[in-house]
């Protein structure tokens, strides 16, 4: 199966802060992968998918790159909202399984 | 709007099965295009892909769950339910339902089950 690291683990940030996240697969997904944000208790929200399409209604400080093994979410400025654990989770293909990074949690600096 | 439900047990036994069924709202389960799949996250861990079914009734499972389960769909019904077998307490997490149109990702999510295997 396809493994997935996410780094850093943790993130700690203030209000205005460019955030960059850092997804690894140990192998090529091309560029079926997927960020969601989650918040204590709450089911996950699709932000990006296919690498760097924005879902509909997510902000546009949200953005993706990457390609290959290694993958970014970048947020431009971080807002009091976006304090949360942030996913990446490829898609390649079914009979390969699909898989989530261990995720990123962002908290105030 | 689209909504996803999830129903099922709070607790099962160990060695017993777990059945829990997403019931689709605001749209056809059978015309959509999209798949549908289960996810779950056990406490303080990260998410894990259990299984997905087409519309068609074609069924993807993750290789390390295949042996134990089986995900059905009920386009009568409009609900799709995962059955797992011979549950132990690494079962134990917070099950969600979710839709994922192809080359999309996971877009409506339930809000998720919480099921502990005691």
């Amino acid at each position: 199966d396809i493994q997935m690291t996410q780094s850093p683990s943790t993130l700690s940030a203030s209000v205005g802060d460019r955030v960059t996240i850092t997804c690894r697969t140990s192998q090529s997904i091309s560029n079926w992968l997927a960020w969601y944000q989650q918040k204590p208790g709450k089911a996950p929200k699709l932000l990006i998918y296919k690498t760097s399409s924005l879902q509909s209604g997510v902000p546009s400080r949200f953005s993706g790159s990457g390609s290959g093994t290694e993958f970014t979410l970048t947020i431009s400025s971080l807002q009091p909202d976006d304090f949360a654990t942030y996913y990446c989770h490829q898609y390649k293909s079914y009979s390969e399984g699909f898989t989530f990074g261990p995720g990123t949690k962002i908290n105030v600096k | 709007q689209l909504q996803l439900q999830e129903s099922g047990p709070g607790m099962v036994k160990p060695s017993e099965t777990l059945s829990l069924t997403c019931v689709v709202s605001g749209a056809s389960i059978g015309s959509s295009g999209s798949f549908w799949g289960w996810i779950r996250q056990p406490p303080g861990k990260r998410l894990e892909w259990i299984g997905s079914i087409y519309y068609d009734g074609s069924a993807y499972y993750n290789p390390s769950l295949r042996s134990r389960l089986t995900i059905s769909i009920d386009k009568s019904k409009n609900q799709f339910s995962l059955n797992l077998t011979s549950v132990t307490a690494a079962d134990t997490a917070v099950y969600y339902c979710a839709k994922r149109p192809p080359g999309y990702g996971m877009d409506v999510w339930g809000q998720g089950t919480t099921v502990t295997v005691s």
